[in-house]
């Protein structure tokens, strides 16, 4: 069955660090990859989305994030994070045929 | 182009009660997709429709159940409640079956008591 595993449960960065959040998945084919952030309270806003192709994809907000088949991962990645960034990001992982797949998620802090 | 809605934003129930929570999907989507978020864990499939018929159920009950309707807003509907029904129930539209790119409304807050 196809999983999804974010290892961290927590970052904290300061403002204008890099950050980069990582997302592994087990999957039986070649999947569709998805970010997701969720302010408090809040729905899911799409950040990125990688189906095939170049596997640096560019997101909003700055963000990226590249696919490594080899590795199975699909890591997340910002060159400077800003205090507004602060909420929890998901990673979920689908195909055309299957239901998205979410990992429990990471939950970012930005300290000044 | 409006985005997906979803009512009421907060309820709380009684154990053993019945609640329907409702979907707007997004303009020129026919695809909605139900998920369960439990506190501090990532969203979990419920159902999907599309066209007006389940197309895929994840590992939920029966008291679990939906519809669509011809506009392709959806309601989903929880029988006979538990306190572990409390959650965060998220609706995404999309257009066609499963998901290319799913879009998320703002989330029903259910809590059971």
């Amino acid at each position: 069955a196809q999983s999804v595993t974010q290892p961290d449960i927590h970052i904290t960065v300061s403002e204008g660090a890099s950050l980069e959040l990582r997302c592994n998945y087990s999957y039986g084919a070649t999947p569709y990859l998805f970010w997701y952030v969720q302010s408090p309270g809040q729905g899911l806003q799409l950040l990125l989305k990688y189906f095939s192709g170049d596997t640096l994809v560019q997101g909003i907000k700055g963000f990226e994030a590249e696919f490594k088949r080899s590795q199975s991962s699909f890591n997340l990645r910002k060159p400077s994070v800003h205090w507004s960034d602060a909420a929890e990001y998901f990673c979920a992982v689908g195909t055309g045929n299957t239901p998205l797949v979410f990992g429990k998620g990471t939950r970012l802090s930005v300290i000044a | 182009e409006t985005g997906v809605t979803q009512s009421p934003t907060h309820l709380i129930k009684t154990r053993g009660q019945q609640v329907t929570l409702r979907c707007s999907s997004q303009s020129g989507h026919n695809t909605v997709s139900w998920y369960q978020q439990a506190l501090g864990q990532g969203p979990q499939f419920i159902f999907q429709y599309y066209r007006e018929e389940e197309n895929g159920r994840g590992n939920f009950p029966p008291r679990f159940s939906g519809l669509q309707f011809p506009n392709y807003s959806s309601e989903l509907n929880v029988n006979a409640l538990e306190l572990d029904d409390s959650a965060l129930y998220l609706c995404a539209s999309s257009l066609g079956q499963m998901n290319t790119e799913a879009f998320f409304g703002q989330g029903t807050r259910l809590t059971v008591v």
